[in-house]
């Protein structure tokens, strides 16, 4: 079976500053991770993808996610923050094939001015 | 790249009434689409699993015979609300995977509303 742990409901930080948001997986299979992000009342938007490839993943808006087997974690972070950068962010984790993701429980972002 | 589509894009209706969403692949074929749940501010749960010309496979706690699922092609799946209760109130998303490392192309979801 396979989960995700993501760590800190809700993070604030300040415009400009960095931003990281924790993910660590749990997988009996090498995983494939990914990040979305999630406007209100909005679908999800891919920010990026990790699939057995280079360990540092760059995505998009800026976004970058580091693969690391030894602690099992795959956290998302940002150089400097801004103001669009708030919403929800989920991390998931899957497998080969047609299989369903698993979601982490997301954490809110709030950029503050 | 590929997308998926919902329709509607948001549903208000009466309790007792049953309601259909529509989830459809409109450059590429899927033989399995997935049915997600989010509830206001929580995660996305795995509701069933829609295989093309075959019975749907529910995750434990999600009733079939309430959430009918129907995939009558290979572009499209149909979610079927049931006698709907305030309490199925949700946001739905519908997901297919594409051919690469387990990518998944998710629609835009479905608001809703059960009065």
């Amino acid at each position: 079976a396979q989960s995700v742990t993501q760590l800190g409901s809700h993070v604030s930080v300040s415009e400009g500053a960095l931003v990281l948001l924790r993910c660590n997986y749990s997988s009996s299979v090498p995983p494939y991770l990914f990040w979305y992000v999630q406007y209100p009342n909005q679908g999800l938007q891919l920010l990026l993808k990790y699939t057995s490839a280079a360990t540092l993943v760059k995505g998009i808006n800026g976004f970058e996610a580091e693969f690391k087997k030894s602690e099992t974690s795959f956290h998302l972070t940002k150089p400097s923050a801004h103001m669009s950068d708030a919403a929800e962010y989920f991390c998931a984790v899957g497998n080969s094939g047609n299989t369903p993701l698993v979601f982490g429980k997301g954490t809110r972002l709030s950029v503050i001015a | 790249g590929a997308v998926v589509s919902q329709h509607p894009s948001w549903v208000i209706c009466k309790s007792g009434t049953s309601v259909k969403i529509e989830c459809r692949s409109l450059d590429f074929q899927a033989t399995t689409m997935f049915w997600y749940r989010q509830f206001p501010k929580q995660s996305l749960m795995l509701m069933a699993t829609s295989n093309e010309g075959s019975k749907a496979t529910y995750e434990q706690g999600v009733e079939k015979d309430k959430f009918l699922i129907n995939h009558a092609s290979l572009t499209l799946s149909t979610l079927t609300v049931t006698s709907a209760h305030p309490e199925d109130s949700s946001f739905y998303i519908c997901s297919a995977p594409g051919t690469g490392h387990n990518e998944q192309f998710f629609g835009p979801g479905t608001r809703l509303t059960v009065l």
